[in-house]
């Protein structure tokens, strides 16, 4: 199984609402990402989970908060979005980190639109 | 500061025309290079990648790159390209001290014609 699957597919949500993105993956990795990609741009890091510990946080807003419960989830709580966080969350999963040869494995990504 | 820069936006082609994709890169320290093609509706997946030795690469199907260290190049290509080419392509870089962050230029869109 070489597969991260992403829910919801699409996501609609308020400004003043809460909700999650989640990824899975049970190809034993130990690395998994978010990444954010507007339309016709190309995607970009939001975080580094390594080992169950976020090693990596690329100066996001706080209104985004990374969760890895354990070594085959991670989900992305959303609060307070705004308009401008529209855009595609892509969840990607690698078997370590720490080394270019480590593959990213990309689920197909949740659609969100911040009204 | 790294960056990869992909300068065409949009290849047009027709099938079974050969195409090439360019992608150069910028970097003062040593870097992997990777080609990712984005399917519509659908999430990345690995094309090819240079990390060391043989400078030409090559996919199971048919794309090569070539890694031209003095040009700072990655450019694709394929000789005869297929309607089920058509797709976002982007090359990506991994600086040798952050081997975690894929760096990832703007994208060019592949659009092959019967």
């Amino acid at each position: 199984d070489t597969e991260v699957t992403q829910t919801p597919k699409h996501l609609v949500m308020g400004m003043t609402n809460k909700k999650s993105l989640k990824c899975e993956q049970h190809m034993g990795h130990r690395a998994m990402y978010w990444y954010k990609q507007k339309a016709k741009k190309p995607p970009e890091l939001m975080f580094v989970y390594s080992y169950e510990k976020l090693s990596i946080n690329e100066s996001v807003p706080s209104r985004f908060s990374p969760e890895c419960p354990n070594s085959s989830l991670l989900n992305l709580h959303l609060h307070a979005l705004q308009p401008e966080d529209s855009a595609l969350y892509l969840c990607a999963s690698s078997q370590g980190s720490g080394a270019p040869t480590y593959e990213q494995y990309f689920g197909p990504g949740t659609r969100l639109t911040v009204t | 500061a790294q960056s990869v820069t992909q300068l065409d936006s949009q290849v047009p082609v027709f099938e079974e025309a050969p195409v090439e994709l360019r992608c150069n890169y910028s970097s003062s320290v040593s870097v992997y290079l990777f080609w990712y093609v984005q399917y519509p509706n659908q999430g990345l997946q690995l094309l090819l990648k240079y990390l060391s030795g043989s400078t030409l690469v090559e996919s199971i199907n048919g794309f090569e790159a070539e890694f031209n260290k003095s040009q700072t190049s990655f450019h694709l290509r394929k000789p005869s390209v297929h309607i089920s080419d058509t797709a976002e392509y982007f090359c990506a870089v991994i600086i040798s001290y952050n081997t975690d962050k894929l760096i990832f230029g703007t994208g060019t869109r592949l659009q092959v014609f019967p």
